[in-house]
């Protein structure tokens, strides 16, 4: 059982917006800005689409926007492309002796 | 720009270590931690523990205490991760990731780790 908590799966058609949501704790998610999103194609390793809650590194796309409120941060893809379908992590800093913690991912369908 | 190169597949049979190296560049080794993950096939992602490479501090998530190393060779950039007593369930990919804080944000390519007698 992961951490954080995820929907197992979502989708969404081309050109339609979707959010994927990962709860966790005030320990978590909840206490501190330190929240980051990956994509994750397969057979390849995650790559960085959000960090610090609404962050995105560079050369991420803009449809891709994170928030938080309370113990639940978000993550929305706009405009929804094919080359979207992946899967999806969310992380979080954890005040606990693990120092990070990832939530069980979500796999995104673009119909 | 950033690169983390990780070492080959490895096969071991139950019992025996495993040790995964990361060779970091176009960065500075010593400015950023190291975390490691894992993956088991069609699971989610694990965090293992983090080092510092500049003062080498490790933190190792409890699951992992006493059976995972976290080293550095700071002459060559590279890291390098220990997992000791491996049984079935330690067949993963293992990934290295540079650490911004508490945020992996650039992976190495895996590393397969089967163990299987």
């Amino acid at each position: 059982q992961s951490a954080l908590t995820q929907p197992a799966s979502v989708s969404g058609s081309p050109g339609q917006s979707i959010t994927i949501s990962c709860t966790g704790t005030s320990s978590d998610v909840g206490g501190y800005n330190y929240v980051s999103w990956y994509q994750q194609h397969p057979g390849k390793a995650p790559k960085l689409m959000i960090y610090e809650v609404s962050n995105r590194p560079s050369g991420v796309s803009n449809r891709f926007s994170g928030s938080k409120s309370g113990n639940t941060a978000s993550l929305t893809i706009s405009g929804l492309q094919a080359e979207d379908e992946a899967d999806y992590y969310c992380s979080s800093y954890t005040s606990s002796s693990t120092r990070v913690v990832f939530g069980g991912g979500t796999k995104l369908t673009v119909l | 720009q950033v690169q983390l190169v990780q070492s080959g597949a490895e096969v071991k049979k139950p019992g025996a270590s495993v040790k995964v190296s990361c060779k970091a560049s176009g960065y500075t080794f010593t400015s950023y931690d190291i975390n490691w993950v894992r993956q088991a096939t069609g699971q989610g992602l694990e965090w293992m523990g983090w080092m510092n490479p500049n003062s080498g501090n490790t933190g190792y998530a409890q699951k992992f205490q006493g059976r995972v190393t976290m080293t550095r060779n700071t002459s060559i950039s590279t890291a390098y991760m220990e997992l000791s007593s491996l049984r079935s369930e330690d067949t993963a990919v293992y990934y290295c990731a540079r650490g911004m804080g508490p945020v992996p944000d650039y992976w190495g390519q895996g590393t397969l780790v089967t163990v299987s007698s």
